[in-house]
């Protein structure tokens, strides 16, 4: 399968800091890249859906100006926490949609995670 | 509202105990169901996806069926090393895009 990586898988920092995470599609292009916030034994809560060139779609209750989204390339995409506070701490996943086209098949692949903590 | 429910919330299995996991949702204009496998502290894996009722897809324990209300994510004679958490997503397109929405997950303990 594709391969999704995600950079750091572990950063912690003192509030106030900005924190940068990095998703890259290795094996394929992807126009559409998500980033996703997981609290413990909770599912994935989606973000913002970021598009290459283009600004990135927040969800409802995101702040946009605190998590910036850039998707410079067709296979890099980065998140970073602005002015980063302890209630920001969380594991931060991304995934990546492979282009391929089979049925209309849209498969997102994931990235391994950052797990974030704001001292 | 779209919602994705998955039940049971946490399963505990013998080893060589076969059983299934439910993901029923309420979606309109449903573009892919995909099933996931989440280990603690990693991003989820891709296991299956499927777009049409009476669809099947095997991958050694694991087949996944889904009808026009739910999936089914059965499992025969589990090993310990099944033991995760399992996601289900649902696909729609809305606004020009393709959006996921998951479910909570069925946390899965197989015992040896």
């Amino acid at each position: 399968g594709a391969v999704v990586s995600q950079h750091p898988s572990w950063v912690i920092c003192k509030s106030g800091t900005s924190v940068k995470i990095e998703c890259r599609s290795l094996d394929f292009q992807a126009t559409t890249m998500f980033w996703y916030r997981q609290f413990p034994k909770q599912s994935l809560m989606l973000m913002a859906t970021s598009n290459e060139g283009s600004k990135a779609t927040y969800e409802q209750g995101v702040e946009k100006d605190k998590f910036l989204i850039n998707h410079a390339s067709l296979t890099l995409s980065t998140l970073t926490v602005t002015s980063a506070h302890p209630e920001d701490s969380s594991f931060y996943i991304c995934s990546a949609r492979d282009l391929t086209v089979h049925r209309g098949e849209n498969i997102q692949y994931f990235g391994a995670g950052t797990r974030l903590s704001v001292l | 509202e779209d919602q994705v429910t998955q039940s049971p919330e946490a399963l505990r299995l013998q080893e060589g105990e076969s059983s299934s996991l439910n993901c029923s949702y309420t979606v309109s204009g449903l573009r892919g169901l995909f099933w996931y496998r989440q280990d603690p502290g990693k991003g989820p894996e891709f296991l299956f996806t499927l777009y049409s009722a009476g669809e099947e897809k095997e991958k050694e324990r694991l087949k996944a069926t889904l009808t026009k209300k739910e999936s089914f994510l059965h499992i025969t004679a589990p090993k310990p090393e099944d033991s995760a958490t399992y996601l289900c997503a649902v696909q729609v397109f809305t606004g020009g895009s393709y959006i996921p929405t998951f479910g909570r997950g069925t946390s899965l303990i197989v015992h040896p």
